[in-house]
């Protein structure tokens, strides 16, 4: 299994600003991925970080909105930029072991935007 | 586009009874299947994985997956109040990790 911390787990931020999340895995992984929960929503995914290339972002999803950083096999940032009340939401990093086929979740970070 | 479908609920459960979940998907190539369970405020916790077709079970949770139908369901036996939670079914279609989540089916289990 992977351990997977993430921080901060919450924060309230002023809209116009900008939060980076950090997300550290235990071991090294090739993927990892960042998802979105909305409120009331389920988990959307924002985009795939592969250490050493650009982040793969999926359809609504922009770079300059939300950079994403992968300087190396267990660790990647998410940053969400120019915040608006729109963007709280609760923003979790996942990696996947291939061995087990499982897929694991940090604790996520709860983002307030006022 | 890849969809992942769930009845949102909420379904009702009587403590000790059997809860049914279901879970239907679009993209036939999907390889594996994941039941998450999530707690209000927390992040998801996985239960189950299956990814052949058939049964698979674990504890009080049973996992049946129909690639034909593309269907995937959760069993939970003998329910309790801890169980009340919502349920995320997952899919992975490719071997990278990525998932796509169904909208969740909140379980409420009554005492």
């Amino acid at each position: 299994s992977a351990v997977i911390s993430q921080k901060p787990s919450r924060d309230i931020c002023q809209r116009g600003t900008s939060l980076t999340i950090q997300c550290q895995v235990d071991s090294q992984v090739t993927m990892m991925f960042w998802y979105r929960q909305q409120p009331g929503q389920s988990l959307t995914l924002i985009a795939t970080a592969n250490q050493g290339s650009e982040a793969t972002y999926e359809s609504g999803f922009v770079i300059d909105k939300f950079p994403i950083s992968r300087p190396n096999l267990t660790f990647s940032t998410l940053t969400v930029s120019n915040m608006s009340p729109e963007d709280s939401s609760i923003y979790l990093c996942s990696v996947f072991s291939g061995l087990s086929t499982e897929a694991f979740f940090g604790q996520g970070t709860r983002l307030t935007v006022v | 586009q890849k969809e992942v479908e769930q009845n949102s609920g909420p379904l009702s459960v009587p403590e000790g009874a059997i809860a049914s979940l279901n879970c239907t998907y679009s993209d036939r190539g999907s390889q594996s299947f994941f039941w998450y369970r999530q707690y209000s405020g927390k992040s998801p916790e996985l239960i189950m994985f299956i990814y052949s077709n058939g049964d698979k079970e674990d504890g009080r949770f049973t996992a049946q997956l129909n690639k034909a139908s593309q269907y995937v369901s959760l069993l939970i036996r003998d329910s309790q109040p801890s169980d009340s939670a919502t349920y995320l079914c997952a899919v992975n279609s490719d071997s990278w990790g990525k998932l796509q989540f169904g909208a969740g089916t909140q379980v409420v289990v009554t005492p």
